[in-house]
């Protein structure tokens, strides 16, 4: 499961609060992905990072925010929640062998 | 990163090969396939990859047509635990594509006794 864990798996708060979720891995990697994935959606790239303190944005930011602060750790932030942030929220690797990306087993978020 | 085209959802049978195609008449030159599938409620999982030739790992089989736009991944026996969803993307291999996968709806593929 290339060592890749997620904290918490499920959680259920309240519109406005802020919520993070954090996303471990235990192999060293450089590249971590935060995706998110919605009935008739898909999984959506939010943030990305390629080092420690180097994150980027992808196509589905708007509201989210993100930080490395090390390698082993890639933590997402709702600054507010919404009800339209009710998704359930992945994280992966990138390993450097066939560049294939290795996914945490999810946290599933619920805004009321 | 090229679209992709997938039919919405296919069946096959137990101990069948399973043939998902797919379109990518836009694909680049430097543009790898990618295959993932996502078995209910986890995290999608890597399955294959190539450029332009074919490829073949414990899991399955990568054909790409020669002139790219178009590959199918082959399932050589499915059981029951191949029932997902399977998606295939194209990406570039470097630069700021690096690691970037953009996920269609994939084909839903359903493996039955």
């Amino acid at each position: 499961d290339a060592g890749i864990t997620q904290s918490p798996r499920h959680k259920v708060t309240e519109t406005g609060t802020p919520v993070t979720l954090r996303c471990h891995q235990t192999e060293n990697h450089r590249y971590m992905y935060w995706y998110r994935q919605d009935p008739g959606h898909g999984l959506r790239l939010i943030h990305y990072s390629y080092g420690v303190k180097d994150t980027d944005k992808g196509e589905v930011s708007d509201g989210y925010s993100v930080s490395r602060s090390k390698t082993e750790d890639f933590l997402l932030t709702l600054e507010s929640a919404t009800s339209s942030q009710t998704s359930v929220y992945f994280c992966a690797i990138n390993r450097d062998r066939n560049n294939e990306q290795f996914f945490g087993p999810g946290t599933r978020l619920t805004v009321l | 990163d090229a679209k992709t085209t997938q039919p919405t959802s296919m069946d096959c049978a137990e101990g069948r090969a399973a043939n998902l195609p797919c379109n990518h008449s836009t694909i680049s030159g430097n543009e790898y396939v990618y295959w993932y599938r996502q078995i209910h409620s986890q995290g999608p999982q890597y399955i294959i990859h190539g450029l332009k030739n074919n490829e073949t790992n414990e899991m399955a089989s990568l054909i790409i047509t020669e002139d790219r736009k178009s590959s199918t991944l082959i399932l050589p026996h499915a059981t029951l635990r191949d029932t997902a969803v399977y998606y295939c993307i194209v990406r570039g291999a470097g630069g700021t594509s690096y690691g970037k996968l953009t996920f269609g709806q994939g084909t839903i593929l359903t493996v039955h006794p």
